[in-house]
């Protein structure tokens, strides 16, 4: 069945520091492919997605561009501030479910930028 | 329209009590989906709402579970008879069709069964 790979946690950096998190899937078909973002005490938000590969999401200084030749999607940012502190989830959504997009999620990274 | 609203935030039951969760998606959002996500793990689908059909169960929804929508409007998550397993975040979200761009996900009740 689908599912999604990432990177362990917690990833702790310096700000200004260069991220990545890896995102590795296995899937049927074409899925679209996403990252969503945790904060403390608040709902998921999508961070940015991308529906076909080579396509790139780009969203507040995040990029992730879609591979399918190695079948990722991994998270990049190139001066991470403290306000970037979250849990970065990737997930993907196979839209041949039935007619809906359910989601299909990785664990989780969790990411702390300190000063 | 203040998003994706969910109530209670915080429940803690004893095991064995029922429990329900309430979500009120955004009012033009024909879709709605119910995940649980447990402690260090990402988000699992449950159940999904078209309208006020319930469309899809996943297998982690056992017979405890029960989930409706009337007038496809409000949804309602009842779990009967709980069990400290049942513990997790149960996030909802709406979307207005097809397309999981549009996903807008709520803050989730966090369910502590002791």
């Amino acid at each position: 069945g689908n599912s999604v790979t990432q990177m362990e946690g917690p990833v702790t950096l310096s700000e200004e520091a260069f991220l990545t998190i890896n995102c590795t899937y296995t899937a049927t078909g074409y899925p679209s492919l996403f990252w969503y973002v945790q904060y403390p005490g608040e709902g998921l938000q999508l961070l940015l997605k991308a529906t076909k590969a080579d396509d790139k999401g780009s969203n507040k200084g995040f990029e992730a561009t879609y591979r399918k030749e190695t079948t990722s999607f991994h998270l990049e940012k190139g001066s991470v501030q403290v306000s970037d502190s979250a849990v970065y989830f990737c997930a993907l959504s196979d839209s041949f479910s039935g007619g809906y997009n359910k989601l299909i999620f990785g664990a989780g990274t969790r990411l702390a930028v300190h000063p | 329209d203040t998003g994706v609203s969910q109530d209670p935030r915080h429940k803690i039951t004893k095991r064995g009590q029922n429990v329900t969760f309430r979500c009120d998606p955004i009012s033009e959002h024909n879709r709605l989906y119910w995940y649980r996500q447990t402690l260090g793990q990402g988000p699992e689908f449950l159940t999904y709402f078209q309208n006020e059909a319930q469309l899809e169960k996943s297998r982690l929804l056992s017979d405890r579970f029960s989930a409706e929508r009337p007038k496809g409007s409000f949804s309602t998550l009842e779990i009967q008879r709980t069990e400290q397993g049942d513990s997790a975040m149960y996030l909802c979200a709406s979307s207005p069709g097809q397309g999981a761009s549009g996903y807008t996900f709520g803050s989730g009740t966090r369910l502590t069964v002791v």
